[in-house]
């Protein structure tokens, strides 16, 4: 079973860099089967998808946040990685990754999911 | 506001059946598989449905889902307690070039 394990800073300053790791285990950032999102939930708010990575480094992102938003993947330390600069308190959210395995699924239908962190944005 | 629409609360008696809606367009569920998740307050999402109606294995039967044109449906029969909860749908955008969310339906069993 893949276990997600975010962490972070979860109090940022605004106009700074917002920096969050997810470490995967049970499961290999390298599996060629396996994407790795990250999704945010603002306060009492639904789901907002950020962006995807894959085992290769290719990325997708909310057109929304492509300006400010980097993803990497860290296979000698199997995690993956989000930053996000100039934050503002539009930014305050729980940041979960989530897993999509495609041999149940697309990429795009998370079977995974880690606890979620909680991001603040406030000076 | 999300391109996907999902009525904002649902409600139903323990046993009974309920349906939740998700509406979009030809760019996403008309043409993209989708996936639905339930979420129960201070814990992350868990996936119910995929590729439009399929279950994971540990998903009981009493969740289904189907889809038809534009729109797609989550349905959960024989009701419990521990059911209530924020059910999202979610999908692929080929115009925005983007993993969307329903705005969340909330599910209270009376």
């Amino acid at each position: 079973q893949v276990h997600l394990q975010e962490s972070g800073p979860g109090l940022v300053k605004p106009s700074q860099t917002l920096s969050l790791t997810c470490i995967v285990s049970g499961g290999s950032v390298s599996s060629d089967t396996n994407y790795w999102s990250w999704i945010r939930q603002h306060p009492g708010k639904g789901l907002e998808w950020i962006g995807q990575i894959n085992h290769r480094g290719i990325t997708i992102y909310n057109p929304s946040l492509k300006s400010r938003l980097n993803l990497s993947v860290d296979k000698s330390k199997n995690r993956l990685s989000l930053s996000l600069t100039s934050v503002t308190a539009a930014d305050t959210a729980v940041y979960y990754c989530a897993g999509a395995d495609i041999l149940m699924g697309t990429n795009f239908s998370f079977d995974y999911w880690g606890q979620g962190t909680r991001v603040t944005v406030s000076s | 506001q999300s391109v996907l629409t999902q009525p904002p609360s649902v409600s139903a008696a323990p046993g009974q059946k309920v349906t939740i809606s998700c509406s979009g367009n030809t760019s996403n569920i008309g043409n993209n598989y989708v996936s639905w998740y339930q979420q129960v307050p201070g814990a992350a999402p868990k996936l119910l449905i995929y590729d439009n109606y399929k279950r994971p294995s540990k998903i009981p039967d009493r969740f289904s889902g189907s889809k038809s044109g534009t729109s797609a449906t989550l349905g959960i029969t024989g009701l419990q307690s521990a059911d209530e909860a924020h059910y999202y749908c979610g999908t692929w955008d080929s115009s925005l070039i983007a993993a969307l969310f329903g705005g969340g339906t909330k599910l209270t069993v009376l």
